[in-house]
């Protein structure tokens, strides 16, 4: 199994909702990481989990809470956002962070902020 | 990490080789050269990476000039499957090893 599946692939919310975003992975990697992705600019990154340790915050607003339960589930939360959060927000993992750079994506959670 | 230069569009025949240039001027000696495409409305794809040598494997081949300072990833015979973003990223391989994007080529394959 070499995919990393994030639900759900589409999210329509309002500034006052509260919702969450899911990655899985059963590669055994150690290493996952969230990044957002604006149309037609490249992927940003916003966290990066190291053994379930949050080891990088890039300065991202704490309307985004991240959560890592276990070393397959990786958690985005979401509250009060703003539409100017609508975006593509892709998971990915690695087998550590700092060794190596090849990752692996999901297809991503199309976020919708009204 | 070094900073990439990639052109920001390209065309190339289908059937044809496609070949992406990058220059990566200040690379330093232990970093290697990623590449990553990224097809419409999808994840980021690893393809190839490489510290001196040229490699190859099934998807792509990766030269790397001689002083680092620039690569070019080919695709032998590019399909229309092969139309997305496709990101040159310089990276160490210990430390943080954390990806950072910068703009890619966009590659459009014409029938």
């Amino acid at each position: 199994d070499t995919e990393v599946t994030q639900t759900p692939k589409h999210l329509v919310m309002g500034m006052t909702n509260k919702k969450s975003l899911k990655c899985e992975q059963h590669m055994g990697h150690r290493a996952m990481y969230w990044y957002k992705q604006k149309a037609k600019k490249p992927p940003e990154l916003m966290f990066v989990y190291s053994y379930e340790k949050l080891s990088i915050n890039e300065s991202v607003p704490s309307r985004f809470s991240p959560e890592c339960p276990n070393s397959s589930l990786l958690n985005l939360h979401l509250h009060a956002l703003q539409p100017e959060d609508s975006a593509l927000y892709l998971c990915a993992s690695s087998h550590q962070q700092g060794v190596g750079g090849e990752l692996f994506f999901g297809e991503g959670s199309r976020l919708t902020v009204l | 990490d070094a900073k990439t230069t990639q052109p920001p569009s390209m065309d190339c025949a289908e059937g044809r080789a496609a070949n992406l240039p990058c220059n990566h001027s200040t690379i330093s000696g232990n970093e290697y050269v990623y590449w990553y495409r990224q097809i419409h409305s999808q994840g980021p794809q690893y393809i190839i990476h490489g510290l001196k040598n040229n490699e190859t494997n099934e998807m792509a081949s990766l030269i790397i000039t001689e002083d680092r300072k620039s690569s070019t990833l080919i695709l032998p015979h590019a399909t229309l499957r092969d139309t997305a973003v496709y990101y040159c990223i310089v990276l160490g391989q210990t430390g943080a090893n954390n990806l950072f994007f910068g703009t890619g080529t966009r590659l459009t394959v014409i029938p």
